[in-house]
């Protein structure tokens, strides 16, 4: 596809269930993030995956966080055992290099979860 | 600008106007500052960008100012246009991988 493509775009759960949400990078874009949103706030750093390297997880918020990328593709952001507080839109962006190289992160349009 | 909660700082400017906004970072080792877009129920959208061995730099119709003296930063947007309604933030690297955002500036553009 021609942008960042995330699903779902939107996600009703209840307190207590697990949730998947992916991302579909931009073809031959090596660096791949995840940031959360909570409303009305900036973007807060989770994870970073470069290429085959081993990734930086260390924005994620607790153990209950993890996140999987196969290759330079799909990356998938699972939350397991949802609180309240995990209400957020959780934003994928990839580039074809990564930071410091360049700070221009193509980003998707989120997946909004809401737990209730 | 920094945020409290869902309350933005809010710049109301009228179309045709120059529009500045500011931002404060936090960290003196930044080297890497970034301005981008959020429109509306979409992700954010790089603007321009701007290293620490510079102190301006400018886009179409774009301007970033850096003074690292003082640790702040400002997006000038010239002849400000209703398309350009949108929440603007800024977001600093210092080295790694990470990008460290501001907490946003609401721009609204009065016809």
């Amino acid at each position: 596809g021609a942008g960042v493509s995330q699903s779902p775009s939107n996600k009703v759960t209840e307190k207590g269930k697990d949730v998947e949400l992916r991302c579909d990078p931009i073809s031959g874009h090596t660096a791949l993030y995840w940031y959360r949103q909570r409303l009305g706030q900036g973007l807060e750093f989770l994870i970073y995956f470069q290429g085959n390297s081993a990734p930086d997880k260390s924005g994620l918020p607790s153990d209950r966080f993890s996140a999987e990328r196969t290759g330079e593709s799909v990356s998938t952001l699972t939350i397991q055992r949802t609180q309240q507080e995990d209400s957020a839109v959780y934003l994928c962006a990839s580039s074809y290099n990564p930071l410091p190289n360049t700070g221009e992160l193509f980003f998707g349009e989120g997946s909004r979860l809401t737990v209730l | 600008g920094e945020s409290v909660g869902l309350h933005l700082p809010t710049l109301s400017v009228q179309e045709g106007d120059n529009s500045i906004i500011n931002c404060a970072y936090s960290n003196s080792a930044s080297d890497y500052f970034i301005w981008y877009k959020q429109e509306s129920g979409k992700g954010p959208q790089f603007i321009i960008d701007i290293r620490s061995n510079m102190d301006k730099r400018q886009g179409q119709r774009v301007t970033v100012l850096l003074n690292k003296t003082v640790k702040h930063l400002s997006l000038q947007i010239a002849a400000t246009q209703p398309g350009d309604s949108a929440v603007y933030f800024c977001a600093e690297n210092r080295a790694g991988n990470m990008l460290t955002f501001g907490g946003g500036t609401r721009l609204m553009v009065k016809p």
